[in-house]
């Protein structure tokens, strides 16, 4: 049971450009989320989907694109990357109320 | 706006010392909280879920309690051992969509 899937795991990029993290989950969850981890920040909501289909933003959507392709899979695009979007980027799904999963992470620098 | 709070940011102790995690958060009107553990590089592994009208969950060493009028949650883990260092994290559910609001965590040390 993979559970969360995300890649890559590394990444670095110039500034201005464009990448799409990927994501997918194999437990059959509605709901999954892309979080960014910074130090001493914690994990902040950058967006995400209750059901295939539909998206929403979260606390920092700034600079960030999402897409729900079907209910597995849900990617994170950045269109022109800057240096503030260097950090730690966690895909998550879970059943409403229930229990969440994370993915390993991707590990983003930009310069 | 939900704030959780986690205190302190460090930690460390000797083996075989109980470890006591705090976490606060300053709306009571939560889903659930969840404990999560996160080694150095990985992700994030959840622990324990507390639902908002249980007041503690335990598995194995580990016993989370949940005051939600007081806004506090309290992580135990009985006879630390060197493979407890990792940071800690707990994270409330705000809504019924899922979207958790995490502390900053709290590094664990457990020296041999």
């Amino acid at each position: 049971n993979a559970g969360v899937t995300q890649t890559p795991k590394f990444q670095v990029l110039k500034t201005g450009q464009s990448m799409t993290l990927q994501c997918a989950q194999d437990m059959n969850h509605n709901s999954m989320y892309w979080y960014r981890q910074d130090p001493g920040m914690g994990l902040r909501l950058i967006y995400y989907s209750a059901s295939e289909g539909t998206t929403d933003k979260g606390e920092v959507p700034n600079g960030y694109n999402v897409s729900r392709l079907n209910k597995r899979e849900f990617s994170l695009r950045l269109e022109s990357a800057a240096p503030s979007q260097t950090s730690v980027y966690f895909c998550a799904s879970s059943e409403e109320d229930a229990e969440a999963f994370f993915g390993q992470g991707t590990r983003l620098t930009v310069v | 706006k939900q704030e959780v709070t986690q205190i302190p940011a460090a930690l460390s102790v000797p083996e075989g010392e109980n470890l006591v995690l705090n976490c606060s958060f300053t709306d009571s009107a939560i889903y659930n909280l969840q404990w999560f553990r996160q080694d150095p590089g990985k992700g994030l592994t959840s622990l324990l879920l507390i639902q908002s009208s249980q007041r503690e969950q335990t598995s194995g060493r580990l016993n989370a309690s949940l005051d939600k009028s007081s806004g506090r949650s309290t992580l135990y883990i009985a006879a630390s051992q060197p493979g407890d260092s990792a940071t800690y994290l707990c994270a409330v559910l705000t809504d019924s969509w899922g979207k958790l609001q995490f502390g900053a965590g709290t590094q664990v040390v457990v020296t041999p």
